[in-house]
């Protein structure tokens, strides 16, 4: 079992929809990390959070430590958005990572 | 500031020769990270160094695999001999200290023939 999943694997889109990719962990965390990987590029962090909600520029990441479950919006995507999206926890001393969500957005 | 450096940035070896991968982390972070990548899959920490002390390398096959970094600073990680099966992404990350923001270099892409 892995102990964060991510939902969906794959995700096509239209040009100018909003997008949530999900994800669940099941071991208890420090932090959790959205990161960005362009096709055949290098991973960038996107957002590192413990609690509530943080915003940057058209990317909305929440989490709920309650239920283990955090989301990924983007709001009037566009083909450059287009990457894979891994969701990562951190703990005392581990870090877990999803498989990824591969995003497709279409012109 | 400059990112994390790695290279080379693409490795073609036949299997059972050695290979080895350079990482230069940002300056001023202790943590270092060793990950590999399969295709469609998230990364895999091989190990973590805080300082020049590799404190997880629970997932680092020793037996073929190895890894140093001294001073604190640049890392190398080591393959001998090659195995078909280690033909992947290898991505080395830095934070400036355990569970802050990892900075990605871009990874070297090892193929094994």
């Amino acid at each position: 079992k892995n102990e964060v999943e991510q939902s969906p694997q794959n995700l096509t889109a239209q040009e100018g929809e909003f997008i949530t990719i999900n994800c669940s962990y099941s071991v208890g965390i420090s932090a959790l990390h959205w990161l960005q990987q362009h096709p055949g590029g290098g991973i960038v962090s996107l957002f590192m959070l413990s609690s509530g909600k943080k915003k940057h520029g058209r990317l909305i990441a929440t989490i709920n430590i309650q239920e283990k479950h955090s989301s990924l919006h983007i709001t009037a995507s566009h083909p450059r958005d287009s990457a894979v999206y891994i969701c990562a926890v951190s703990n005392f001393n581990k870090f877990y990572f999803g498989s990824g969500t591969k995003l497709n957005v279409k012109p | 500031e400059a990112g994390v450096v790695q290279s080379p940035r693409y490795k073609i070896i036949e299997k059972k020769q050695p290979v080895a991968f350079w990482c230069n982390p940002i300056s001023g972070h202790n943590t270092l990270y060793w990950y590999r990548q399969n295709l469609g899959q998230g990364p895999e920490l091989l190990i973590r160094y805080e300082n020049e002390e590799a404190v997880d390398d629970s997932q680092l096959p020793k037996d073929r695999f190895s890894a140093e970094r001294l001073k604190g600073v640049d890392s190398t990680l080591k393959i001998q001999p090659a195995e078909l099966g280690d033909s992947a992404v290898y991505l080395c990350a830095s934070s400036p200290s355990w569970g802050d923001t990892q900075y990605f270099g871009p990874g070297t892409r090892l193929t094994v023939l």
